[in-house]
């Protein structure tokens, strides 16, 4: 059974920091990867997603993903946060089931 | 399209009682996800449909956990009877297909008193 391990629980920044969140999975066979973002009092959507090729993945609102195979990580970055990426992130796989399991998520809060 | 539709938004209840959560997917989604979350264990998956039929309920914490899909346009959760470990944010989201990108409706807060 796959699995997702996201290593910071909450994180703590100023605006103009650079951010990398870390997941690693664990999985043997192909992957595909996702990273969703829960802004306060919304609900969960889709920040980016990597299914094959180029392992280096852009998302919305300047954040970009990096799929390392040998590492089994997707580590999530942006190199300037601001107050409004004040949010909750996930990590989530899908390996064989083809059904996503999210990891524990990490709650980043930017300081303006 | 208005997205996932989940009612109530906030649940509050006392023990024992049964509490009904409801979604609506997507039109067009084959998939529906129902979803836990606690600050403890994250975003657990509980059950997940595909054309309406049950494929995985291993994630049901109990047998006090049921969940039905009656028709493409419509799905429940229901807790009965409900204990306070039960108090957690409950998401629905619906997909296209397995592997494609899910769709989360805004979640029912639901407190066991």
């Amino acid at each position: 059974a796959q699995s997702v391990s996201q290593h910071n629980h909450h994180v703590i920044l100023s605006e103009a920091a650079s951010l990398e969140l870390g997941c690693n999975y664990s999985y043997g066979g192909t992957v595909n990867l996702f990273w969703y973002v829960q802004y306060p009092g919304q609900h969960l959507q889709l920040l980016l997603k990597y299914f094959s090729g180029d392992p280096l993945v852009k998302g919305i609102k300047g954040f970009e993903a990096e799929f390392i195979k040998s590492k089994f990580s997707f580590n999530l970055r942006k190199p300037s946060v601001q107050w409004s990426d004040t949010a909750e992130y996930f990590c989530a796989v899908t390996g064989g089931s083809y059904i996503p399991t999210f990891g524990r998520g990490t709650s980043l809060i930017v300081h303006p | 399209d208005a997205g996932v539709i989940q009612s109530p938004r906030h649940e509050v209840t006392e023990m024992g009682q049964e509490v009904t959560l409801r979604c609506k997917p997507i039109s067009g989604h084959d998939y529906l996800f129902w979803y836990r979350q606690t600050m403890m264990r994250g975003l657990e998956l509980l059950i997940y449909f595909n054309n309406n039929v049950p494929i995985d309920d291993s994630g049901m914490p109990e047998d006090r956990f049921s969940a039905k899909m009656p028709n493409a346009s419509f799905s429940t959760l229901k807790i009965q009877p409900s204990e306070p470990r039960d108090s957690a944010v409950y998401f629905c989201a619906s997909s296209l297909g397995d592997n494609e990108k899910l769709f989360f409706g805004s979640g029912t807060q639901l407190s066991v008193l």
